[in-house]
């Protein structure tokens, strides 16, 4: 099965930070990666698909890269919305999986 | 709009089982498949599995396969998730999501894999 391994676990900032997230595949996925956000209490909510696609409706301060196996989701800055926790989740093939999450917090 | 609605809370004893529905509304059932995930209290998500809707379907994360099986009524565009032989580590929120699955072979092409853009509200199912 492939293994996602999302760093760091949890980050302090400050509104109007640059903010980068980091999933690593344990093999070739690319482009099939997505990034969601999740609030307390909510479902998630899906902001990139295939790496690097913004979702509808998702503000453009947010983006996706990747790089071989490795897969980035920058927050160009901050705002108070966007405290919540970061999933990065793999969809290439029949079986999915979802990195271990990162927590943004407020610094 | 797309809408996924899931049932309510469910409390169950060890060695039961327990039943989650998730209705689709907004969208051609049928064009989709219906993904699970579970979230443990104050843990990550977990992929539980999918459901085509179209064909019935279904693959399931591997240690999960023997206890868990699920269904799609496309008659009433509801699917179900059924867990067997409950534990307490199945405590969680279950959610269904909107995915779209990869070809027969498995394989992943801008027409086939999509990943999960309309999600249920959850269901908590606690086990005690």
């Amino acid at each position: 099965d492939i293994q996602m391994t999302q760093s760091p676990s949890t980050l302090s900032a400050s509104v109007g930070d640059r903010v980068t997230i980091t999933c690593r595949a344990s093999q070739s996925i690319s482009p099939w990666l997505a990034w969601y956000q999740q609030k307390p209490g909510k479902a998630p909510k899906l902001l990139i698909y295939e790496a690097s696609n913004l979702e509808g409706g998702v503000p453009s301060r947010f983006s996706g890269s990747a790089s071989g196996t490795e897969f980035t989701l920058t927050i160009s800055s901050l705002q108070p919305d966007d405290f919540a926790t970061y999933y990065c989740q793999q969809y290439n093939g029949y079986s999915l999986t979802f990195g271990g999450g990162t927590k943004v917090e407020i610094k | 709009q797309v809408q996924l609605v899931q049932s309510g809370p469910e409390v169950k004893r060890p060695g039961a089982s327990v039943k989650v529905s998730c209705k689709a509304s907004g969208y051609t059932f049928t064009n989709y498949a219906i993904s699970w995930v579970r979230q443990a209290p104050g843990r990550g998500l977990e992929w539980m599995g999918w459901i085509s809707a179209y064909t019935g379907n279904t693959n399931y994360k591997r240690g999960l396969q023997d206890r868990v099986t699920m269904t799609a009524d496309a008659s009433t565009g509801i699917a179900y998730l059924e867990v067997w032989s409950l534990g307490s580590d199945d405590t969680a929120v279950y959610y269904c999501a909107r995915i779209r699955e990869p070809d027969t072979e498995g394989l992943c092409d801008s027409t086939t894999c999509y990943p999960g853009d309309s999600w249920g509200q959850g269901t908590l199912v606690t086990v005690s």
